[in-house]
């Protein structure tokens, strides 16, 4: 198993320009999420999806959008990037949470993304 | 606002030295996070616990839940533990598709 893998590495962007941030996973995990990592601030979370075809907003939504149409996938979209924007971005899954069981949360390597 | 705070920011010890990460919460949760990120960003899950005690190898994760505590500890500890170790915590009602994270303790084993 490949895990769960994120496309780019590293991007650089210029304001006001979109992009897709792609994140897939091989676990066949219904739960995935997008986070943002930036300087002295915890993970944040932007967006979440418990299955395929649902989604909802996390921490601090605006400026992307998701979509969840595969188990597989959850690409994240940057309508217009805007210099606020630049920060680590990671892709994690888990299994369902079922009554009181947790799962173990794996996260992608990660993209680090800048706006200029 | 939930929150989750962890001390201290930043940790520097000698090899060996046994070492505690510390992260607390605001309000009840169902179960806590203990992850690792190393220099090269990736982040791990090292432990999951709701109650008691969890341990593998040298590293060794408690929570008490009445008083919203958490720690992490590390025996005998070694260069290649340096890294950010974070908590995490899931509120009472929600599973792991919205996690409170911590900001995180910096941690550098000296030879």
């Amino acid at each position: 198993n490949a895990g769960v893998t994120q496309t780019p590495k590293f991007q650089v962007l210029k304001t006001g320009q979109s992009m897709t941030l792609q994140c897939a996973q091989d676990m066949n995990h219904e739960y995935m999420s997008w986070y943002r990592q930036d300087p002295g601030m915890g993970l944040r979370l932007i967006h979440y999806s418990v299955g395929a075809g649902i989604t909802d907003q996390g921490e601090v939504p605006n400026g992307y959008n998701v979509s969840r149409s595969t188990t597989e996938d959850f690409p994240l979209r940057l309508l217009s990037a805007a210099p606020s924007q630049t920060s680590v971005y990671f892709c994690a899954s888990s299994p369902r949470t079922s009554g009181a069981v947790h799962n173990e949360q794996f996260f992608g390597p990660g993209t680090r993304l800048t706006v200029l | 606002k939930n929150e989750v705070e962890q001390s201290p920011q930043n940790l520097t010890a000698q090899e060996g030295e046994f070492i505690t990460i510390n992260c607390s919460y605001s309000v009840g949760i169902s179960a806590l996070h203990w992850l690792q990120q190393h220099p090269g960003g990736g982040i791990v899950s090292l432990f999951m616990l709701s109650s008691g005690k969890k341990k593998h190898g040298r590293l060794i994760a408690t929570i008490n839940i009445q008083e919203k505590h958490s720690s992490l500890h590390i025996t005998a500890s070694h260069p290649r533990d340096s890294a950010v170790y974070i908590c995490a915590v899931l509120w009472r009602g929600f599973g792991n598709e919205k996690l409170t994270f911590g900001t995180g303790t910096r941690l550098t084993i000296i030879p």
